[in-house]
């Protein structure tokens, strides 16, 4: 089973700052892997699906960075707003295997 | 275009009782999926199913079984509840199983008594 891991668990920030949180996995033979935003009560809503080493994505004041070869994903978000409180999760899709999600990073920004 | 619904949207069992949570979609996904959400432990795959007529299993499918109805439609089923299963469950539906976002259902929450 694929392990994928994020850090950190929860993440307090004030409006205004800019904050990052880390997807890291062993292994770089996967399909893909996924950003998600989730919010209580709500589904997940996709943010990003990134394929090769060194894909950059971005939406808005939320991007991501992918480095395969070292095993990890950065997710950045600028100038945090209330409005982006929610648990972010990664996901790899991993070849013909299963649909591996991380534990998630809450992140509160606080007004 | 209602996207991906699940029913019903709370229930509570006892210990030993049966039940099927259904779930569809409307985007004529190929793929479809469903998962547990437990605190602490993100989300884990019980079962999906890669196209019309086959299963196959996920990360944690012991003590559930599905069915792929038809294209729109997987069913998970519940023979007999345990209060391990008490969980939030979650369906999810993709074109294709690799490099497109998986579309999510509201959820169902689950309490085994």
């Amino acid at each position: 089973i694929l392990n994928v891991e994020q850090s950190p668990q929860s993440l307090h920030v004030q409006e205004g700052d800019s904050t990052n949180f880390t997807c890291s996995f062993p292994s770089s033979n996967f399909y893909a892997l996924h950003w998600y935003r989730w919010e209580t009560a709500k589904s997940p809503e996709a943010l990003f699906v990134m394929t090769l080493n060194g894909d950059e994505k971005k939406k808005g004041r939320i991007s991501a960075t992918l480095n395969t070869k070292e095993g990890y994903s950065y997710l950045y978000i600028k100038g945090s707003q209330p409005e982006d409180s929610a648990t972010y999760l990664c996901a790899l899709d991993n070849y013909g295997q299963n649909f591996v999600f991380g534990p998630g990073t809450r992140l509160s920004v606080l007004p | 275009n209602a996207g991906v619904t699940q029913t019903p949207k709370f229930q509570v069992l006892k210990t030993g009782q049966s039940m099927t949570l259904q779930c569809a979609q409307d985007m004529n996904h190929n793929s479809m999926y469903w998962y547990r959400q437990d605190p602490g432990m993100g989300l884990r795959l019980i079962y999906y199913s890669a196209s019309e007529g086959t299963t196959d299993k996920g990360e944690v499918p012991n003590g559930y079984n599905v069915s792929r109805l038809n294209k729109r439609e997987f069913s998970l089923r519940l023979e007999s509840a345990a209060p391990s299963q008490t969980s939030v469950y979650f369906c999810a539906s993709t074109n294709d199983r690799s490099q497109e976002t998986q579309y999510f259902g509201p959820g169902t929450r689950l309490l085994v008594l």
